[in-house]
């Protein structure tokens, strides 16, 4: 059964503060790592797939990478305005997504 | 354009009441879904439509109803719900390809059953 775990559940960060989530996932045969955002009440907002071990996707003060276990999302000098919901999900055979219980975190300016 | 919409935004309804949650993207997208979500927890799977055809139904109740009109339109049909059924119903769209088959959600409908 495929299972995805994210690291920390909850991370506080000041601003300015870079940290990285992690996103631990057990599949078999791997057919795309995703990473969304999610704010409070909203739906989940696209930000990376990733498909092969040692790929790396930016995006502003993102980016994710992949290894053949894990994916890493780094966030680099964060703003307020990150604070979200993480949530990492993998795709294995046919259209189901398996999340991980995401991460919430907060920027305190 | 990666947008998906949903009406209504907010829903209340009675457990004996009959409504309808709408979904619609033009992306040219041939794989739809449903997911329900509870507070503080992922979205989880409820029905998968690929080319219009239900292909997955993850052991949802009967008074969850879905439909697909078209390759555009998403609809799910609710009827004599439970309280525990409140949650935000998430639709999303995908293309159905093993190389390109990242799901983009919409914005979700928070639904409370009284």
């Amino acid at each position: 059964e495929d299972q995805v775990t994210q690291s920390p559940e909850a991370l506080r960060l000041q601003e300015g503060e870079s940290s990285s989530l992690n996103c631990s996932y057990t599949v078999s045969g791997l057919r795309g790592l995703f990473w969304y955002r999610q704010d409070p009440g909203k739906g989940p907002e696209f930000l990376f797939t990733l498909y092969s071990a040692g790929e790396e996707k930016e995006k502003e003060r993102l980016k994710a990478t992949l290894t053949k276990k894990e994916s890493f999302l780094h966030i680099t000098a964060p703003k307020p305005e990150d604070s979200a919901t993480y949530l990492c999900a993998v795709r294995a055979a046919g259209n189901k997504l398996t999340f991980g219980g995401g991460t919430r975190v907060l920027v305190k300016p | 354009d990666t947008e998906v919409t949903q009406t209504p935004k907010h829903l209340v309804m009675g457990m004996t009441n009959k409504k309808s949650l709408k979904c619609e993207q033009h992306m040219g997208h041939r794989a739809m879904y449903w997911y329900k979500q509870k507070a503080k927890k992922p979205p989880e799977l409820m029905f998968v439509y690929s080319y219009e055809k239900l292909s997955i139904n993850e052991s949802v109740p009967s008074r969850f109803s879905p439909e697909c009109p078209n390759s555009s339109l998403l609809n799910l049909h609710l009827h004599a719900l439970q309280p525990e059924d409140s949650a935000l119903y998430l639709c999303a769209s995908s293309q159905d390809l093993p190389s390109s088959n990242t799901q983009y959600f919409g914005p979700g409908t928070r639904l409370t059953v009284l």
